[in-house]
């Protein structure tokens, strides 16, 4: 499999932002997408990069250098409900999903 | 949206017994399916990638024989742990494409938690 890296854990309170960062392999990719998993829950999608550039979608940002194999998610006006789990997930060769390992984010009041 | 249907939610088996899991796409059809396997506090790996009507190919170190997959319709994969041990316990996510839905398209199965005792 491909290997995407991510931090393991990001603490920030209410009302902040965040960004969190993912590198990947660049052979066979083809794009980025991030994933929100609550504890005990499937994962839902949240974005997905193909060009470079940054892709908006109400509070959640999400940007891809494809030059600098380099992701990122963005989340704004931090509320305690975004505590959770946040994948990177790379696609390969147009078919294959990779997981990165993973940020566990935790929100404070 | 798509929906992906995964049956059951949570299972306790033995060790050495088999189980089944069901994945379901309920209102689209999927020529691919994938597995995937999360240990807690862990990634999601990817396991197999579940071919309507053929084989299903499998990623380094997983053994195939272990892990049973069938995906006889455009609406329903399978994946069978035989001879469960301990250390199969984890939980086990379907995913399923919408190719109408584009990358969006994928879509998770609630998943499966698995116990082997």
């Amino acid at each position: 499999g491909q290997s995407l890296e991510q931090p393991s854990e990001v603490t920030a309170v209410e009302g902040a932002i965040v960004q969190i960062n993912c590198t990947y392999q660049t052979s066979g990719f083809y794009g980025l997408s991030w994933y929100q998993q609550h504890d005990g829950g499937a994962p839902t999608f949240l974005s997905y990069n193909a060009l470079d550039g940054l892709e908006e979608t109400g509070r959640f940002s999400s940007f891809l250098s494809r030059s600098d194999s380099y992701g990122y998610l963005l989340l704004q006006e931090l509320q305690m409900k975004d505590s959770a789990s946040y994948f990177c997930a790379a696609i390969y060769n147009f078919n294959k999903f990779y997981f990165g390992s993973g940020t566990k984010l935790n929100v404070k009041p | 949206g798509a929906v992906v249907s995964q049956h059951p939610s949570r299972v306790i088996c033995k060790s050495g017994t088999s189980v089944k899991i069901e994945c379901r796409s309920l209102d689209f059809q999927a020529t691919t399916m994938f597995w995937y396997r999360q240990f807690p506090k862990q990634s999601l790996m990817l396991m197999a990638t579940s071919n309507e009507g053929s084989k299903a190919t499998y990623e380094q170190g997983v053994e195939k024989d272990k892990f049973l997959i069938n995906h006889a319709s455009l609406t329903l994969s399978t994946l069978t742990v035989t001879s469960a041990h301990p250390e199969d316990s984890s939980f086990y996510i379907c995913s399923a494409r919408d190719l109408t839905g584009g990358v969006n398209g994928y879509t998770f199965g609630s998943g499966t938690r698995l116990t082997v005792v």
